[in-house]
C-alpha cells in the first residue's frame, strides 16, 4: 500500500520560533498533499491544498503567512509554522492524494507531527 | 452549504456488532470514505464507496444509499482494539473530502 512519512513525529519549540514540517510520499508521486490540524478530541481540519509547483489553497481563517506551505517536488511538500505561539500547538497531519486504477482518488495520511510551543 | 453528520458517541459490547451511520450534503459526490483513527494517530483507511450497496471487507463492511444521502460502517465480531473514532468523508466534485465531525466508539468487555 502507499506509504506518506512525516518528519518529525513530535517537536517542542519556544514561543517566536520557527519550525518546518515535512511530509513525503514514498512509494508514489502526489501533485497535490493536503494539510490538516487536529485540535484534542476534534475532527480534522483543513488547513490548505499543496499543490506540486504551484501555491497553496488555503482554507478561510488559515494565514497564509504564518502556515507556509511549499510543494517542490512531486513526493515532498513542507510546512513551516512561522512565528509560533502555543496557541499553534496541536497535532499536524499531511495527506496525500494518489489516484486509483478504479477510477478515484484515494488519500493517505502521514503519521502526524505534534507541536508544541512553550 | 456541505455537511456530514455522524454520531458522536456510541458504545457496544465486546464481541458484537455496531453500525455506525453517515449522512451527507455535498455539492457533487465521487465517493464516501471512511476512516478509523486511534487517539494520538492519523487516519488509516477503512473503505470507499462510490455505487449504491454494501462493500465487505473482513469484520467491516460499508454501506451506500447515493439518493438518501447515506452510509452505514458495520462492524462485526467487536474486539478491544476497535475502539476508535471512525470519520467518515465525502468527496465532493472538486475532489476534496468534506470531513465528519466523527464517532467515538468505546467497546466494553
Amino acid at each position: 500500500g502507499a506509504v506518506v512519512s512525516q518528519h518529525p513525529s513530535w517537536v517542542i519549540c519556544k514561543s517566536g520560533t520557527s519550525v518546518k514540517i515535512e511530509c513525503r510520499s514514498l512509494d508514489f508521486q502526489a501533485t497535490t498533499m493536503f494539510w490538516y490540524r487536529q485540535f484534542p478530541k476534534q475532527s480534522l481540519m483543513l488547513m490548505a491544498t499543496s499543490n506540486e509547483g504551484s501555491k497553496a489553497t488555503y482554507e478561510q481563517g488559515v494565514e497564509k503567512d504564518k502556515f507556509l506551505i511549499n510543494h517542490a517536488s512531486l513526493t515532498l511538500s513542507t510546512l513551516t509554522v512561522t512565528s509560533a505561539h502555543p496557541e499553534d500547538s496541536s497535532f499536524y497531519i499531511c495527506s496525500a492524494r494518489r489516484g486509483h486504477p478504479g477510477g478515484y482518488y484515494e488519500q493517505y495520511f502521514g503519521p502526524g507531527t505534534r507541536l508544541t510551543v512553550t | 452549504g456541505q455537511n456530514i453528520d455522524q454520531p458522536t458517541e456510541m458504545t457496544a459490547t465486546e464481541g458484537a456488532i455496531v453500525q455506525i451511520n453517515c449522512t451527507y450534503q455535498t455539492s457533487g459526490f465521487n465517493g464516501l470514505f471512511w476512516y478509523q483513527q486511534h487517539a494520538g494517530e492519523a487516519p488509516t483507511f477503512l473503505s470507499y464507496n462510490v455505487l449504491d450497496g454494501l462493500e465487505e471487507k473482513g469484520r467491516f463492511s460499508s454501506f451506500l444509499s447515493r439518493s438518501k444521502g447515506y452510509s452505514y460502517l458495520l462492524l462485526k465480531e467487536l474486539q478491544m482494539k476497535d475502539s476508535a473514532s471512525y470519520l467518515c468523508a465525502v468527496m465532493d466534485s472538486n475532489y476534496q473530502l468534506i470531513w465528519g465531525a466523527g464517532t467515538k466508539l468505546i467497546i466494553k468487555p
